[in-house]
């Protein structure tokens, strides 16, 4: 199946720094990527939508300055949590759908634990 | 926001029994598909169920569909304790925009 790869898989920061968490797509091409945040023992809830060469789309309740998305290539996005704060602290996953395909399964990176000291 | 409910939320049972999971949603979708998550990892694609199916096999998954009650249900058969996990429910839909919203979850424990 495709591979998704996510890095970094955990990342300790101090308050106020800005840490950038990356999402590959290594044997596909992706024109569409989905940021999600999940908070222990909870569901994932969704940040944003990330389009290829486009403004990512954000969910309601999201502050797109805060959490940066940037999906410059087929096979990379990126998530950058600016000025980053204790309550930033969770586990944030991405996934990657298949270049023209419209409603199928998602592939998932491994995840990022994030810690916000 | 979610759009999925699953129940139960927690469900342990010994290695051997069948597993039942449900999950009901709001809105029209696309499909339903169900997932996978060990402890601290990425998401595992188990099955794909699509609006105008009603029933599905894979291996020893079953999973079902039922658009007039929005709910559906995966049945894992003869479990084994690497079946512990939580398993997740998730609805395609193309409101707003296609998206992929994901249940609350069940977290299963399979005692060997």
């Amino acid at each position: 199946g495709a591979v998704v790869s996510q890095h970094p898989s955990w990342v300790i920061c101090k308050s106020g720094t800005s840490v950038k968490i990356e999402c590959r797509s290594l044997d596909f091409q992706a024109t569409t990527m989905f940021w999600y945040r999940q908070f222990p023992k909870q569901s994932l809830m969704l940040m944003a939508t990330s389009n290829e060469g486009s403004k990512a789309t954000y969910e309601q309740g999201v502050e797109k300055d805060k959490f940066l998305i940037n999906h410059a290539s087929l096979t990379l996005s990126t998530l950058t949590v600016t000025s980053a704060h204790p309550e930033d602290s969770s586990f944030y996953i991405c996934s990657a759908r298949l270049a023209g395909g419209v409603s199928g399964e998602l592939f998932f990176g491994e995840g990022s634990r994030l810690t916000v000291l | 926001s979610q759009q999925g409910e699953e129940d139960p939320q927690a469900l342990s049972i010994q290695e051997g029994e069948n597993a039942t999971m449900n999950c009901s949603y709001k809105t029209s979708i696309n499909n339903l598909q169900w997932y996978r998550q060990n402890s601290g990892r990425g998401l595992v694609h188990l099955i794909l169920i699509r609006s105008n199916e009603r029933e599905k096999h894979s291996g020893r998954l079953r999973v079902t569909l039922d658009t007039s009650k929005k709910s559906s249900s995966l049945l894992i058969t003869a479990s084994r304790a690497a079946d512990t996990a939580s398993y997740f429910c998730a609805t395609a839909t193309n409101t707003g925009g296609f998206k992929t919203i994901f249940g609350a979850g069940t977290r299963l424990f399979v005692k060997a």
